[in-house]
């Protein structure tokens, strides 16, 4: 099925180093959502973005719906261990959700 | 809230046999639930999508006599498979849409299925 392409594939960052991946689509979307998943897990929301150009945060988090609704982006500051993961962007259209194909996050202590 | 559950955790069969798995949503009503399945290092693959009191819409190249469906409540959707193969063995995880939450889906835990 179709993906949105998200970048980068994998990271391996310093303790404390902020973080930045994003998802690109060639597909408008009505809503962005950012999930974390670790494993054996399901994945877990961490943002829902739902308007065009909206900039969201949730602790450490920030994420935004770009102005084109093609693409989104989110942020991680000051990163912890506990952090590590893969994380996932979905673009939500028609009930449906199309998904990244995740970025795993490797956090060195 | 938007508590998502998944039962069982893990289950390991022979070869032949059927599995069910139970997703429930614990603190809202889902009308729409969705299966996925995951593969090692790869992203969520749709199987099918569930509303309560119809049949279910499978996703290309998912067999829906293989993999049963049923929605009897706004809570709890069943993914039951059928004479199940070592191929089959896989992470499925089912997610519920709040009726208010636009396209939001919130995720169970899992179910880790192994058939030996």
């Amino acid at each position: 099925g179709q993906q949105l392409n998200q970048s980068p594939q994998s990271m391996f960052i310093q303790e404390g180093e902020d973080v930045s991946m994003n998802c690109t689509s060639s597909s408008i979307f009505n809503t962005w959502l950012w999930y974390k998943q670790e494993p054996g897990e399901g994945p877990v929301l961490l943002i829902a973005l739902y308007k065009a150009g909206e900039l969201t945060s949730n602790g450490r988090l920030t994420a935004q719906f770009g102005i084109t609704r093609k693409d989104s982006f989110l942020n991680i500051s000051a990163s912890i261990p506990s952090d590590v993961g893969i994380y996932f962007c979905a673009g939500g259209a028609g009930n449906m959700l199309t998904f990244g194909g995740g970025t795993r996050l490797m956090v060195k202590p | 809230g938007a508590v998502v559950s998944q039962h069982p955790s893990r289950v390991i069969c022979k070869s032949g046999t059927s599995v069910k798995i139970e997703c429930r949503s614990l603190d809202f009503q889902a009308t729409t639930m969705f299966w996925y399945r995951q593969f090692p290092k790869q992203s969520l693959m749709l199987m099918a999508t569930s509303n309560e009191g119809s049949k279910a819409t499978y996703e290309q190249g998912v067999e829906k006599d293989k993999f049963l469906i049923n929605h009897a409540s706004l809570t709890l959707s069943t993914l039951t498979v059928t004479s199940a193969h070592p191929e089959d063995s896989s992470f499925y995880i089912c997610s519920a849409r709040e009726g208010t939450s636009g396209e939001t889906q919130y995720f169970g835990p899992g179910t880790r299925l192994l058939v030996l």
